[in-house]
C-alpha cells in the first residue's frame, strides 16, 4: 500500500524568506501524480501544486516550486518570499495512476509565518 | 471563482442518530468525494462517487455509510447510527473528470461531534 510521510510537524519561517517542506512516499507503481495541498485556518483545502511522476521537470507555481526526486520517493515543497498569507497547513499527497482517484494524505506540516 | 460548499458547518449529535451531511460540489463537475480528517490525524478517503455510483470506497466506509446525489447539486453523506470515533471533520470534494487527473477541489469541512 501507498503511504506519505511528512516528518515535519511544524516549521516557520520569517516574511519574504524561503521555507522548503518535505514529503517522501512509498509505492511500486511507476506513474502517479503528487500534490501540495494548502489548508488556511478554518478554510478548505487549496491545492498549490500538482507532478506528475513521469514528467522529470519539476512543477512550478509563481512563489512555489518542487524538488522531485524519483528515485528516493522524495517530493519537497519550496516557498519563496514567503508572505504572512502562507501561514496553513500544508498536505502532501499521492494519488496512483492506475484505476483509482483517491489521494492518500500525509500527515501535514503546520508553517507559520512571521513578520 | 466556483467553490465546493458544505453544510452544515458544525454539528454535534448524540451517539446512535443519524447524520446527514450535504456539499453542492462544482456545476460541471463529474467525480465526487468525502474525506474525513479526526483531530490531529491525517485525512483520509471515504469514497468516490460518479455517474450515480460508488466507484470506490475505503474500509472506513462500511454499513453505517451511504452516499447519494438526490437532485443535481447535492452530493450527501448519511452515518445510520453515529458512534463517539466518528467525531471528524468531513471534507467533500468535486473533480472536473478531464484532464489534470487528480485535481480535486475540496469544501471548508463540516466538524462532526458525536457526544
Amino acid at each position: 500500500a501507498q503511504t506519505v510521510t511528512q516528518s515535519q510537524p511544524e516549521m516557520s519561517v520569517q516574511e519574504a524568506e524561503t521555507v522548503t517542506l518535505s514529503c517522501t512516499y512509498d509505492t511500486s507503481e511507476n506513474n502517479y501524480y503528487l500534490f501540495w495541498y494548502k489548508q488556511p485556518p478554518s478554510r478548505q483545502m487549496i491545492l498549490v501544486i500538482r507532478q506528475e511522476a513521469y514528467k522529470q521537470q519539476n512543477a512550478t507555481e509563481n512563489r512555489f516550486s518542487v524538488n522531485f526526486q524519483k528515485a528516493a520517493k522524495s517530493f519537497s515543497l519550496k516557498i519563496s518570499d514567503s508572505q504572512l498569507g502562507d501561514t496553513a497547513m500544508y498536505f502532501c499527497a499521492f494519488m496512483s495512476s492506475f484505476d483509482t482517484d483517491k489521494l492518500i494524505f500525509g500527515t501535514g506540516t503546520r508553517l507559520q509565518v512571521f513578520p | 471563482e466556483p467553490e465546493v460548499t458544505q453544510t452544515p458547518s458544525h454539528q454535534v449529535t448524540q451517539m446512535g442518530q443519524e447524520v446527514i451531511l450535504r456539499c453542492v460540489p462544482i456545476s460541471n463537475h463529474l467525480y465526487f468525494y468525502w474525506y474525513r480528517q479526526i483531530l490531529g490525524q491525517k485525512v483520509e478517503f471515504l469514497v468516490s462517487f460518479y455517474n450515480n455510483e460508488i466507484s470506490e470506497k475505503s474500509e472506513i466506509f462500511d454499513d453505517q455509510f451511504s452516499v447519494e446525489r438526490p437532485d443535481g447539486s447535492n452530493f450527501t453523506l448519511k452515518i445510520r447510527s453515529t458512534k463517539l470515533e466518528d467525531s471528524a471533520m468531513y471534507f467533500c470534494a468535486s473533480y472536473k473528470g478531464t484532464e489534470r487527473k487528480g485535481e480535486q477541489y475540496f469544501g471548508p469541512g463540516t466538524r462532526l461531534t458525536v457526544t
